[in-house]
């Protein structure tokens, strides 16, 4: 099965500053790959996502980009609010196989 | 939030038990999926459906069992529960085939004593 990894484990950034979570994987057949956002006592919630023909993905302050030759993609975070603290899970996905990395906590501080 | 609810949403119950997890959408999606989720392993799937009685294993599936008699409703059964499943199970829901954006319900906090 895929094996996901996310770096860091945990993030600390002081509102304003940008914030980048990587995630690798090892099944080269993965072909979605989204990041969710899961506050405190709360339930995932998609952010963005990007597919395997694209190589960058934006919305707002958020972006996702895709290295599909190395097996890896990133969360990017710009202009952090303390609202952005939460903790973030990639999740590689091939054929129904959704696996999640462990998480990265990003706290931001104001 | 999407039409989504779980059942109950919180339990306490003995080794030994049978347990019983209801997942109920509103939004006529084809595919549904019982996570569990455990601090340091993120959310591992435990069995899930893309269509009524179109049901298969996920990563971590030994000691449960599922079933989808109706479009609406997702039932994840624990037969005999241990303590090694006290968990926060989740339920989401997917339109799309082929990988695509997934609705979480708000999660269920299971405890076996």
């Amino acid at each position: 099965g895929e094996n996901v990894e996310q770096h860091p484990s945990t993030l600390s950034v002081q509102e304003g500053d940008s914030a980048v979570i990587k995630c690798t994987y090892s099944d080269s057949a993965s072909n979605y790959f989204p990041w969710y956002k899961q506050e405190l006592g709360k339930r995932p919630q998609l952010i963005i996502d990007i597919r395997s023909n694209v190589g960058e993905k934006k919305d707002q302050r958020i972006a996702v980009t895709l290295n599909k030759t190395a097996k890896h993609f990133s969360l990017h975070i710009t202009e952090t609010q303390p609202e952005d603290s939460a903790v973030y899970f990639c999740a590689p996905y091939n054929n129904n196989d959704m696996r999640f990395g462990a998480g990265t906590r990003l706290t931001v501080k104001p | 939030d999407a039409g989504i609810t779980q059942s109950p949403r919180h339990k306490v119950t003995e080794t030994g038990t049978p347990v019983t997890l209801r997942c109920h959408q509103t939004e006529n999606h084809r595919y549904m999926y019982w996570y569990r989720q455990d601090p340091g392993h993120g959310l591992r799937l435990i069995h899930y459906s893309y269509g009524v009685k179109d049901t298969d294993k996920g990563e971590v599936s030994d000691g449960y069992s599922v079933s989808r008699s109706k479009t609406e409703d997702f039932l994840l059964t624990l037969e005999s529960a241990t303590s090694s499943q006290t968990s926060v199970y989740f339920c989401a829901i997917s339109a799309r085939e082929g990988g695509g954006e997934q609705f979480f319900g708000p999660g269920t906090r299971l405890t076996v004593l």
